[in-house]
């Protein structure tokens, strides 16, 4: 079955630090690939998505590139803020149903 | 625009009870589903709804839970019979008719069950 694999956390940066989550998954067919954040005491929020092989997606300066050859969407920031912590979860959706397969989540902690 | 409400946002139960939560999806939506957050793992896909119909239910559990999104009123998630396991975060998603844009979905806060 589909899977999303999100490496461990939790992590934390300093402000201005340069950030990478890896995300990779496992999944039949083509999937949609997307990143979902979910800021405290908030609902998760879609943060970007790709929807095929080599697209990038793009947010508020985070960025992610659907690499099929090896199945993973990595997200990336040049320089965070304190105002980016939160809990990230990488997700896949295949089929007409739209359901979503998300990852475990990793909480981000960026100190001022 | 009101986002995706739920509630209650927190509900104790003692083992044997039963727990009833609710999803009002945003306005114009149509499209309801309910995904379970248990400690420590992701959010597990449940069950997928539209008025009056269960879409696709295949990660319900096969006994005590079942879904609801009547034609008018809020989709309801029940739990009869509550077992500590169930102790979870349960969200609702909801999307607009016709169905996810390339699969995007909006979330609510949550309803965080601790069964004692």
């Amino acid at each position: 079955g589909d899977s999303v694999t999100q490496m461990e956390g939790p992590v934390t940066l300093s402000e201005e630090a340069f950030l990478t989550i890896n995300c990779t998954y496992t999944a039949t067919g083509y999937p949609s690939l997307f990143w979902y954040v979910q800021y405290p005491g908030e609902g998760l929020q879609l943060l970007l998505k790709a929807t095929k092989a080599d697209d990038k997606g793009s947010n508020k300066g985070f960025e992610a590139t659907y690499r099929k050859e090896t199945t993973s969407f990595h997200l990336e920031k040049g320089s965070v803020q304190v105002s980016d912590s939160a809990v990230y979860f990488c997700a896949l959706s295949t089929g007409a149903n739209s359901k979503l397969t998300f990852g475990k989540g990793i909480t981000l902690s960026v100190r001022p | 625009n009101a986002g995706v409400m739920q509630n209650p946002r927190h509900l104790v139960r003692r083992r044997g009870q039963e727990a009833r939560l609710r999803c009002s999806p945003m306005k114009g939506h149509s499209h309801v589903y309910w995904y379970r957050q248990l400690p420590e793992e992701g959010l597990k896909f449940m069950v997928y709804l539209q008025k009056e119909n269960i879409i696709d239910e295949s990660g319900m559990p096969k006994e005590r839970f079942s879904a609801e999104f009547p034609k008018e009123g809020p989709s309801i998630l029940r739990i009869q019979q509550v077992v500590r396991g169930d102790s979870a975060a349960y969200f609702c998603a909801s999307s607009p008719v016709g169905g996810p844009v390339a699969g995007e979905l909006f979330f609510g806060e949550g309803s965080r069950l601790t069964v004692l």
